[in-house]
């Protein structure tokens, strides 16, 4: 079974320049969420998609940010236009079921962003 | 608000011997418990949660980890370590109602050596 799969996995861009990464989740899973690590910091809740709706979007920063999941099956984040602080690296996560809050996450290896 | 605090950035240990990465935590309720391992260019891999019940649970590797509600902590440990545990451990906490929503700590940063 394949796990949950991000794309791509290093980008480098100018300021002012858009990125957009994408996460495929596991098969099935209907949670897919977004987290964030900025350098030697804590990785940080973004959003959190039940099939193509937004469950919690609490996280996100601003305005710049965009995610979207049509069709309830691969997901999308946009960034337009970067700045500098959105160096880190955005992880993308699935499980198939939330509400008990006993299931883990499966994560995938991450997309590394950095900004110029 | 909740948060979760390790106090190390790297732990290192000698193989063979038991290692400990510290956790506490900060929530409003009854906590759901977590940690994570990064090994290079991997994601994170779950390792062990505590829901309810007895307050030791065991996870993969042979890791353990002891809940401790008087001192809102939740350390990780193994009897003896070995240098392919080497990684970066994340501890963290489920908030109260709110699903698979993780609130993480900064990491901590193991390294076994011979």
């Amino acid at each position: 079974e394949a796990g949950v799969t991000q794309f791509p996995s290093h980008s480098v861009i100018e300021k002012g320049q858009t990125v957009t990464l994408r996460c495929d989740p596991i098969s099935g899973h209907d949670n897919l969420y977004w987290y964030r690590r900025v350098m030697g910091k804590e990785i940080k809740f973004l959003l959190h998609f039940v099939k193509e709706s937004k469950q919690d979007e609490s996280g996100m920063p601003n305005n710049r940010f965009l995610a979207e999941r049509t069709g309830g099956t691969y997901s999308t984040l946009k960034v337009q236009p970067a700045e500098l602080e959105d160096s880190g690296v955005y992880f993308c996560a699935s499980s198939q079921d939330p509400g008990t809050r006993t299931g883990e996450l499966f994560f995938g290896e991450g997309s590394r962003l950095t900004v110029l | 608000a909740q948060s979760v605090a390790q106090p190390e950035d790297q732990v290192n240990v000698a193989e063979g011997n038991p290692l400990t990465v510290k956790c506490t935590y900060s929530v409003s309720g009854n906590p759901y418990l977590f940690w994570y391992v990064q090994y290079p260019n991997r994601g994170l891999q779950f390792l062990l949660k505590y829901i309810t019940g007895d307050n030791l649970v065991k996870g993969s590797y042979g890791f353990e980890a002891e809940f401790n509600k008087s001192q809102t902590s939740f350390h990780l440990k193994k009897p003896s370590a070995l240098v392919s545990d080497s990684a970066l451990y994340f501890c963290a906490v489920s908030l109260t109602g709110g699903g698979n929503k993780l609130t993480f700590g900064t990491g901590t940063q193991l390294k076994v050596e011979l």
